[in-house]
């Protein structure tokens, strides 16, 4: 069964500073997506990044950012310039294998930005 | 103008009760796909539906029975309800793909509470 592990179940950054939360995962697969969601305490799931895992380039969005490594299985998310409104639990998901976009979830990270 | 939309937002009731949740969405998406996520926050697919069509069932009590009358809408009808089933359940869909590289798009969930 496909695996996710996110080994920080939870992080603290100072604002404006810059925080890396990591998952690594286990899968056959050669090609595939990962996400990373973001749920703050209003409870919504948000769609923060998305990485093709056939592209070597590394996905960034604003002050979001991947660093993918294919062999090692690992897709961290950076965080730059850490804002209030990033507290959240993060969730990492790369899609399950033939399942038309089904995705496995890690744990998640229960980032703090503190003032 | 809410993409998936799902109710009711809070759904508290007793053991043995049957209750259903509804989902709809507007953005033209042909699979939906109901996530349960427990108490400590881990996200589980339960059902994937593509075009009405039951794609993905997670192993769920049976007392779960999820029904698509059309491609834009899912709802959850759960039977004989237990104390285990308090969570919040999340609806999601996407466009299908085999590629997967459609992200998920949530509801805001429904937090159900059995006592």
């Amino acid at each position: 069964a496909q695996t996710v592990t996110q080994s920080q179940p939870e992080m603290s950054v100072q604002e404006a500073e810059t925080v890396t939360l990591s998952c690594t995962y286990d899968t056959s697969e050669s090609n595939y997506y990962l996400f990373w969601y973001k749920q703050p305490p209003s409870r919504q799931m948000i769609l923060v990044i998305r990485q093709e895992a056939y592209k070597q380039q590394n996905a960034t969005e604003n002050r979001f950012s991947v660093n993918f490594q294919k062999a090692a299985k690992s897709f961290s998310l950076k965080i730059s310039d850490s804002q209030l409104g990033d507290t959240a639990m993060y969730f990492c998901a790369p899609t399950r294998p033939g399942s038309q976009g089904n995705l496995i979830f890690g744990k998640g990270t229960k980032l703090s930005v503190k003032p | 103008d809410t993409a998936v939309s799902q109710t009711p937002k809070y759904l508290v009731t007793q053991m043995g009760n049957d209750k259903s949740i509804k989902c709809e969405q507007n953005l033209g998406h042909d699979t939906m796909y109901w996530y349960k996520q427990d108490s400590k926050k881990f996200l589980k697919i339960m059902f994937s539906y593509n075009n009405k069509e039951l794609i993905i069932n997670e192993t769920v009590p049976n007392r779960f029975s999820p029904k698509s009358p059309d491609k834009a809408h899912l709802n959850l009808h759960i039977n004989s309800l237990e104390l285990g089933d308090s969570a919040v359940y999340f609806c999601a869909s996407s466009q299908s793909s085999v590629s997967g590289n459609s992200p998920l798009h949530f509801g805001n969930g429904t937090r159900l509470t059995v006592t």
